[in-house]
């Protein structure tokens, strides 16, 4: 099956921009969607599609996809915003997903 | 507004069977275009996709679990429900119940993205 490797973590200026990627060859053929997590939250769904954002999801969070990557920036990055990100896609040809590793923001 | 709640039996012995059902309100579970999963999260460590049973009743799931997992719905009671056989400590998790919707763009293939879970439930395999 299909991996979604994705940085344990990273860290960003409070104000300022950060990218999250996620690697897998699944993502040449089907998008990513991305997934908030707050500490003894359920996850929530950020973005999915091509860049779509869910109702209520601030425009500071956005998606996109180059080949085998898919990466989600969030542009102005709030204190609200730590939190850790999951990208999740369908396993190639098969009916099943995958979730990625997961990346573990941290603003300071 | 369509509201997810799982629950279930917080302790369950080892070899012996995990069941769960999760409560949908807001949404018919039967009604066309949704796709209804379990994914689960072992403590402390990333979200792993158990499975989904379609509006149309046909199930997929997780390869590394398919032999154990049983997905099924009740649409009198508007429930999913979960079944996963002979646990091991392996399979302590929170366990939720999330919808999904296909996303169907241009130049890619179809997939599905979780709109909608439920706030999760712990389940400890222990005896």
């Amino acid at each position: 099956s299909s991996e979604l490797t994705q940085d344990p973590a990273v860290s960003v200026a409070l104000g300022q921009t950060v990218r999250i990627t996620c690697q897998g060859d699944s993502l040449r053929n089907y998008y990513a969607s991305w997934y908030q997590q707050k500490p003894g939250q359920a996850p929530l769904l950020v973005i999915y599609g091509q860049n779509i954002r869910p109702s209520g999801i601030p425009d500071r969070f956005s998606g996109s996809s180059s080949g085998d990557t898919a990466s989600l920036t969030i542009t102005g990055t709030q204190a609200e915003d730590e939190a850790d990100y999951y990208c999740n896609s369908r396993d190639g040809s098969a009916h099943h997903y995958v979730f990625g590793t997961g990346t573990k923001v941290t603003v300071l | 507004q369509v509201q997810l709640q799982e629950s279930g039996p917080g302790l369950v012995k080892p070899s012996q069977t995990l069941s769960l059902t999760c409560s949908v309100s807001g949404d018919s579970i039967s009604s066309g275009g949704y796709y209804w999963n379990w994914i689960r999260q072992h403590p402390g460590k990333g979200l792993e996709w158990i499975g989904y049973i379609s509006y149309s009743g046909t199930t997929y799931s997780n390869p590394s679990l398919r032999s154990r997992v049983t997905i099924s719905v009740d649409p009198s009671k508007n429930q999913l429900s979960l079944s996963l056989s002979s646990v091991t400590t392996a399979d302590t998790a929170i366990y939720y119940c999330a919808r999904a919707a296909p996303d169907a763009p241009m130049f890619r293939g179809v997939t599905l993205f979780f709109d909608s879970w439920g706030q999760g439930t712990l389940v400890t395999i222990s005896s």
